[in-house]
């Protein structure tokens, strides 16, 4: 089956400037999560969906990060304005609507803002 | 919400059997205990999942004692290819009970 896909791969902004990350899990699945890894640390869940419906947002900086699924497949992920200490690499995951199904991540979005 | 205590790194060489312990003391009844590998530049990417006593699979093994509060990551002779980190989580997916961060994950070196 074909893998979660994220793009873009790199993205390199301003401060302030605002940019848009997009995902597509794998067909199926249900739930879908967007992580933000900064360098040397492990993932941290930013948003989590249930379809097109939010499940936990409470780690969402919600003045400047938003993210919507509105049909319930693919999802985008929006920093306006973008700060320096938003550089990491975001991460979409994916799982089966199933208690106990393991994550399936995509290889993420490097973003730089300089 | 169950935390995760692993070792910040370890080194083996080449054709060594490889154990990474987690404890996981906090453990709830309905948690999975899941096991991750990271490359760089790359997304985690799902290794191992048990509930209790021993599973594997093509490539690892999963010990859970019976209280379940440590499991232990067994991979058989590692190679070059195996140098990643190794995430433990615990957590229920879907139920409510999501990891919301990683640890920090196990640095595995393997020397040639």
């Amino acid at each position: 089956e074909a893998g979660v896909a994220q793009s873009p791969r790199y993205k390199i902004i301003e401060k302030r400037q605002s940019v848009a990350f997009w995902c597509n899990p794998i067909s199926g699945h249900a739930t879908l999560y967007w992580y933000q890894q900064i360098l040397g640390q492990g993932p941290k869940l930013l948003i989590q969906f249930q379809n097109n419906g939010v499940v936990d947002d409470s780690q969402l900086p919600k003045d400047r990060f938003s993210a919507e699924r509105l049909k319930g497949v693919d999802s985008t992920l929006k920093i306006q304005p973008a700060k320096l200490e938003d550089s990491a690499v975001y991460l979409c995951a994916s799982t089966r609507n199933q208690e106990g199904s393991p994550l399936h991540f995509g290889n993420g979005t490097r973003l730089t803002v300089t | 919400l169950a935390k995760t205590t692993q070792p910040i790194s370890m080194d083996s060489y080449e054709g060594q059997e490889v154990n990474i312990t987690c404890s996981h003391n906090n453990i709830a009844t309905n948690d999975y205990i899941t096991w991750y590998q990271q490359f760089p530049s790359q997304g985690p990417r799902f290794i191992i999942q048990g509930y209790k006593t021993k599973v594997t699979n093509e490539v690892a093994s999963l010990f859970i004692p019976a209280d379940r509060k440590s499991s232990t990551l067994s991979l058989p002779r590692v190679s070059l290819s195996d140098t990643a980190v190794y995430y433990c989580l615990v957590g229920a997916w879907n139920s409510g009970n999501t990891p919301l961060v990683f640890g920090k994950g196990t640095r595995l070196s393997v020397i040639a």
